[in-house]
């Protein structure tokens, strides 16, 4: 079953501005994971975090966890043209039987 | 070296057909998995398999079978294909499960005439 919802489906910006791309899921977690995905390609790991730490930073990459309103946000700053590509959140929740949950994604397109 | 791999990347086959995904991972992994993309880019677990256990997904139609000949791996199996089961498979393994991060094949697309 669905856990994450992305949010907004879709995302068009220009290259210098930040994005922010959030989600939201229903379960308590273990952990909250986002990946990228080029367009006709697999999914790259990101970041993860756990679901006692609050915030992670990797690079121009900033993930947010707020485990009382069930909701993470992913901050890209600084986007650039390369940063074109669907994100997707992905949960690990209790009881899942171990196995990560996927949202739907956010589709971002960064203009040159 | 790719770190997960799966053959074919594009599969073009006639309704009630029985086809097959390799997937292999030089990782040294002990999860594996199937997920299943949709047309709207929806990611759906199929499997999660471990030299231990085989997590079957009770949405998957058991015409979908996963075979694992060894640790490094774990081959789809799709017997008497629908229309439906377009779409594009991906295979992915981690070290132990969901707690750690995934790392994917770069799919399979199932194209069911």
């Amino acid at each position: 079953s669905q856990q994450g919802e992305e949010d907004p489906q879709a995302l068009s910006i220009q290259e210098g501005e930040n994005a922010t791309m959030n989600c939201s899921y229903k379960t308590s977690i273990n952990n909250l994971q986002w990946y990228r995905q080029n367009s006709g390609r697999g999914l790259v790991h990101l970041i993860l975090i756990r679901s006692n730490e609050r915030e992670k930073h990797s690079g121009r990459l900033r993930v947010t966890l707020d485990t009382s309103k069930k909701s993470s946000s992913l901050l890209i700053t600084a986007s650039r043209a390369a940063d074109t590509a669907s994100y997707f959140c992905a949960t690990d929740s209790k009881g899942s039987q171990g196995n990560l949950i996927f949202g739907k994604g956010t589709k971002l397109s960064v203009k040159p | 070296d790719t770190a997960v791999s799966q053959t074919p990347k594009y599969l073009v086959t006639q309704m009630g057909n029985d086809k097959s995904i390799k997937c292999e991972q030089n990782l040294g992994h002990d999860t594996m998995y199937w997920y299943k993309q949709d047309s709207k880019k929806f990611l759906k677990i199929m499997f999660s398999y471990n030299n231990k256990e085989l997590i079957i997904n009770e949405t998957v139609p058991n015409r979908f079978s996963p075979k694992s000949p060894d640790k490094a791996h774990l081959n789809l199996h799709i017997n008497s294909l629908e229309l439906g089961d377009s779409a594009v498979y991906f295979c992915a393994s981690s070290q132990s499960g969901a707690s750690e991060k995934l790392f994917f094949g770069s799919g399979t697309q199932l194209s069911v005439l």
